[in-house]
């Protein structure tokens, strides 16, 4: 049973640039949320897809954005990166409707911006 | 003041000892309680949920809630050098909803 996959692992990127970050969810799953790990801070929520529509989304500026697709895969997208922008990504997936869902973490993704 | 708290640490604890891990919440809306373990430069894995009032035993963890006073407590008996890592805390409103996570607390269990 595949579990939640994140790629690319690692990412350079510059200041001003673009990055698309891509999840599968784990088997079964349809629902995919993202969050950002600052170091040494707990995970932040950024946004969360079902059915491919952003069902909720925390406190980060109009440059994060997403896309769910049929396949309940997701992306992330940052635009005119900043320096401030370099965290783990984490990508986490649950199966909705059920009474207490649990969400499952993918390796993450890495970014530097430098 | 934060949604979910927790004591940065570190905290040590020798090896074969009990580590008691506390969190503390501020949005009495909140329904769902996690902890999740961190190790450095990985994602979080889930150790323990929890929903309602009380103690719930899973092998040497045990989580317990006291929603009155909104607090969210994680024992680890028998404390082993591998669980040396990052507890995460995290609250949730609802089934479904998003996680707010403390900042962690970093736990060092010395042979």
């Amino acid at each position: 049973d595949a579990g939640v996959t994140q790629s690319p692992t690692h990412l350079i990127k510059t200041r001003g640039q673009q990055v698309t970050l891509r999840c599968s969810p784990k088997s079964g799953h349809d629902t995919v949320s993202w969050y950002q790990q600052a170091l040494g801070q707990g995970p932040q929520f950024i946004f969360q897809y079902y059915e491919e529509e952003e069902r909720q989304r925390g406190n980060f500026p109009d440059r994060f954005s997403g896309h769910q697709f049929p396949n309940y895969s997701s992306e992330l997208n940052v635009n005119a990166l900043l320096l401030g922008d370099s965290a783990l990504y984490l990508c986490a997936s649950s199966l909705e409707n059920r009474d207490y869902d649990i969400q499952y973490f993918g390796a993450g993704t890495r970014l530097s911006v430098l | 003041q934060k949604e979910v708290e927790q004591n940065s640490g570190p905290l040590s604890v020798p090896e074969g000892a009990i580590a008691s891990l506390n969190c503390t919440y501020s949005d009495r809306g909140s329904q769902s309680f996690f902890w999740y373990r961190q190790y450095s430069g990985k994602s979080p894995e889930l150790i323990m949920s929890i929903y309602s009032n009380g103690d719930k035993e899973d092998g040497r963890f045990t989580a317990q809630l006291n929603k009155a006073s909104q607090y969210v407590s994680l024992l680890i008996r028998d404390s082993q050098p591998s669980d040396s890592a990052t507890y995460l805390c995290a609250s949730a409103k609802s089934s479904g909803d998003k996680l707010t996570f403390g900042t962690g607390t970093r736990l060092a269990v010395r042979p």
